[in-house]
């Protein structure tokens, strides 16, 4: 069974760090590209980064360009996102997910997210 | 960067058939992709690729697309499928993009 266990979330000052880790398992986590997607509360989806399984190639979405870093470790099956200089509009839930090639690339299943913060 | 465009909100009466659509450049290119979230949910894949559903999906639910515009449609609207639903597709630099999200209401 596809599992994706986020772990890290909390509250954090404006102009602070956090971050955040995806555990995964149940599938080839070294062969997958791996995506961070965020949700504002009473928000929409919003993407927000992606890299590759070679760990070498990173996406992100131009509202946390320069302050996020994506990163992954294949032996531990971990996805990790790196926030810095947070700000109030970066308070989401934040849901690590995996394009299935079994599935056109697109995200199944996801897992229950986890909350940051950005507060003082 | 591209942009996907639903209506914040639908309604259906039970049993009865609606349509959700999602508006965007990129879907000239690539399919839709179409997720349900319940309230304090995550996320959950209900379409896919041309008209795909993951198991457990009811076949109730279909997809389809014409030049820039997708469609989620549900035949005989269930209660349960009170949520919204969320369109996303990519763009040529492998970015991904949702749309606003569409409220439906099961009247």
């Amino acid at each position: 069974e596809v599992q994706l266990v986020e772990s890290g979330g909390g509250l954090v000052q404006p102009g602070g760090s956090l971050r955040l880790s995806c555990a995964a398992s149940g599938f080839t986590f070294s062969s997958s590209w791996m995506h961070w997607v965020r949700q504002a509360p009473g928000k929409g989806l919003v993407w927000v980064s992606r890299i590759n399984p070679d760990e070498n190639k990173s996406t992100y979405a131009d509202s946390v360009k320069g302050r996020f870093t994506i990163s992954r470790d294949n032996a531990k099956s971990t996805l990790y996102l790196q926030m810095n200089s947070l700000r109030a509009e970066d308070t989401a839930v934040y849901y690590c997910a995996r394009a299935a090639h079994d599935y056109g690339g697109n995200y199944h299943p996801w897992g229950q997210g986890t909350l940051v913060t950005v507060s003082s | 960067s591209s942009e996907l465009t639903q209506d914040p909100a639908v309604s259906v009466a039970l049993g009865q058939t609606v349509r959700i659509t999602c508006q965007g450049d990129s879907l000239r290119t690539y399919y839709a992709a179409w997720y349900q979230q319940k309230p304090g949910q995550a996320p959950v894949l209900v379409i896919y690729g041309e008209n795909n559903r993951p198991s457990g999906i009811p076949d109730r639910f279909s997809g389809s697309t014409s030049e820039d515009t997708a469609s989620l449609t549900i035949t005989g609207a269930q209660a349960e499928d009170e949520a919204d639903y969320y369109c996303n597709s990519r763009d040529s630099s492998g970015s991904r993009v949702f749309g606003g999200g569409t409220k439906l209401t099961v009247l």
